[in-house]
């Protein structure tokens, strides 16, 4: 069964850059998977904040983009805010109906 | 504006059952497809099944035969019905609307509790 991965965690300074990546156990992520990323804070609903790998979601920040970085989808935060720091998803669409979340990335923002 | 909110979440027994709602709001559930997502206390999240508009229905595989999705579109509602509940069941229960084409979910619903245990 194809594992979709991630870097449990991650530290950022306020004001800096960090680029969070969701990858597979076997294989590259392409478009083809519809990457997705979704940003939760504890006790809270996941928000939508990217889609079919580089579309921000109504209302997201212009500091947070996606993309694909050799053969894994990449979030960007550029300019990382104190209320950027949560727990980040990447969803990958498997096909024949079959969605993958991966493991989650905690950033902290310090 | 679009709203989920789900219901039906409580303590039950392993081997019991229980059928989780998702009432929506601002849209209709059988013109989108739609999901559910579950996280386990302390985890990550995890893709559940989905009900496309077609009616077409999956599962990752460790519910299957044992959790079935469904809609009423008369009450524009989704279910989970489920069956031969596990401690491993124990989870908060989201329901997330789909984006037809993108392949992402836009809206999702505050989340039910199911814990199961004796």
């Amino acid at each position: 069964q194809t594992v979709v991965t991630q870097e449990p965690s991650f530290s950022v300074s306020p004001g800096g850059t960090v680029t969070l990546t969701c990858g597979l156990s076997s294989g590259s992520v392409s478009p083809s998977y519809y990457p997705s990323w979704y940003q939760q804070t504890p006790g809270q609903a996941p928000r939508t904040l990217i889609y079919t790998t580089n579309t921000r979601s109504s209302g997201v920040p212009d500091r947070f983009s996606g993309s694909i970085l050799g053969n894994k989808a990449a979030l960007t935060i550029t300019g990382a805010q104190a209320d950027d720091e949560s727990d980040y998803y990447c969803l990958l669409y498997m096909g024949s109906g079959i969605w993958v979340f991966g493991g989650g990335t905690k950033l902290t923002v310090l | 504006e679009v709203q989920l909110v789900e219901s039906g979440g409580g303590l039950i027994q392993p081997g019991g059952s229980l059928r989780l709602s998702c009432a929506a709001s601002g849209f209709t559930v059988s013109s989108n497809f739609m999901s559910w997502v579950r996280q386990a206390p302390g985890k990550g999240l995890e893709w559940v099944s989905i009900i496309y508009s077609g009616g077409g229905t999956y599962y990752v595989d460790s519910v299957k035969g044992r959790f079935t999705i469904s809609r009423d579109n008369s009450e524009n509602t989704l279910y989970l019905q489920m069956n031969s509940l596990r401690a491993e069941d124990t989870a908060v229960y989201y329901c997330a609307r789909g984006v037809t084409r993108s392949n992402f979910f836009d809206y999702w619903g505050q989340g039910t509790l199911v814990t199961v245990s004796s």
